[in-house]
C-alpha cells in the first residue's frame, strides 16, 4: 500500500530566501507525481506533474525533481515571497487508478 | 475558463437529512473523483468514475453515493449525514483514464471545496 509522507510539517522562512520541500513515497511504481497549493479557503491548484519518466518540470521559481528508485521527490522554490505562503501537497498517482497524497507541508513567508 | 464547479461552498446539516453536493467540470474529462481532507488524515478519495455510468469506490465510500449520468456532472449523495461527515470535501477531474494513459500528461484539476458541517 502507497503511503505518502511530506517533511516538514511546517516551514518558516523569510522572504528571498531558497527552499526545499521533500515529498516520500513507499512503492516506486508510480505512473506520476504531483504538486499542489492548498490556500485557506480553497481548492487545491496543481503547481507541477512529473510523469515517471522525468527526472524534473520546472514553472518559473518552481522546480521539481523526482527519484522514482529512492521514492522521493523534492519542490524547490527559488527567492521566496509572502504570496508563496499555503499547504504544499505532494501526490503520487499509481496502479490503483488514484492520488495518493501527502499530509502536505504548511509553508509561512514572512515579509 | 477550465474548471471543476462544487456546490454549495458551505454547508451546515443536521444528522439524517440527506444532502448533494454537485460537481460539474467543463474539460471533457473522462475521469472524475470525490476526496474528503480531514485534519492529520490528508485527502482520502470517495468515490471515483472513469467514464458515464462507470463508478466505483475509493478509500472511505460508507455513507456516500455517487451517479455519473452526463460526462460533465458527478454529484456525490450523502443519504443520511452523520456527525463523522463532517469534513472538507473536493471533487476532481482529469483527462483520461489513469491506467489507460499513465504515460501521458494526466493532470488532475480539483474544485473549490466544500466544507460540510453536520451536526
Amino acid at each position: 500500500k502507497q503511503e505518502v509522507t511530506q517533511i516538514p510539517a511546517a516551514l518558516s522562512v523569510p522572504e528571498g530566501e531558497n527552499l526545499v520541500l521533500n515529498c516520500s513515497f513507499t512503492d516506486s511504481a508510480i505512473y506520476n507525481l504531483q504538486w499542489f497549493r492548498q490556500d485557506p479557503g480553497k481548492g487545491l491548484t496543481s503547481l507541477l506533474l512529473i510523469q515517471s519518466s522525468q527526472r524534473e518540470q520546472t514553472s518559473g521559481r518552481l522546480n521539481a525533481s523526482l527519484d522514482k528508485s529512492s521514492g522521493r521527490s523534492t519542490l524547490y522554490i527559488a527567492a521566496s515571497q509572502p504570496g508563496d505562503s499555503a499547504t504544499y501537497l505532494c501526490a503520487c498517482l499509481g496502479a490503483t487508478n488514484k492520488l495518493i497524497f501527502g499530509t502536505g507541508t504548511l509553508l509561512a513567508v514572512q515579509p | 475558463e477550465a474548471q471543476v464547479t462544487q456546490n454549495p461552498r458551505y454547508l451546515i446539516t443536521v444528522t439524517g437529512k440527506k444532502l448533494t453536493v454537485t460537481c460539474s467540470q467543463n474539460m471533457n474529462h473522462e475521469y472524475m473523483s470525490w476526496y474528503r481532507q480531514d485534519p492529520g488524515l490528508g485527502l482520502r478519495q470517495i468515490y471515483y468514475s472513469m467514464n458515464v455510468e462507470v463508478t466505483d469506490k475509493g478509500d472511505v465510500p460508507e455513507g456516500y453515493k455517487v451517479s455519473r449520468k452526463e460526462k460533465r456532472n458527478f454529484p456525490l449523495i450523502l443519504e443520511s449525514p452523520s456527525p463523522n461527515q463532517t469534513s472538507l470535501y473536493f471533487c476532481a477531474s482529469s483527462p483520461k483514464g489513469y491506467y489507460r494513459d499513465y504515460h501521458r500528461n494526466t493532470e488532475a484539476f480539483f474544485g473549490q471545496g466544500t466544507r460540510l458541517t453536520v451536526v
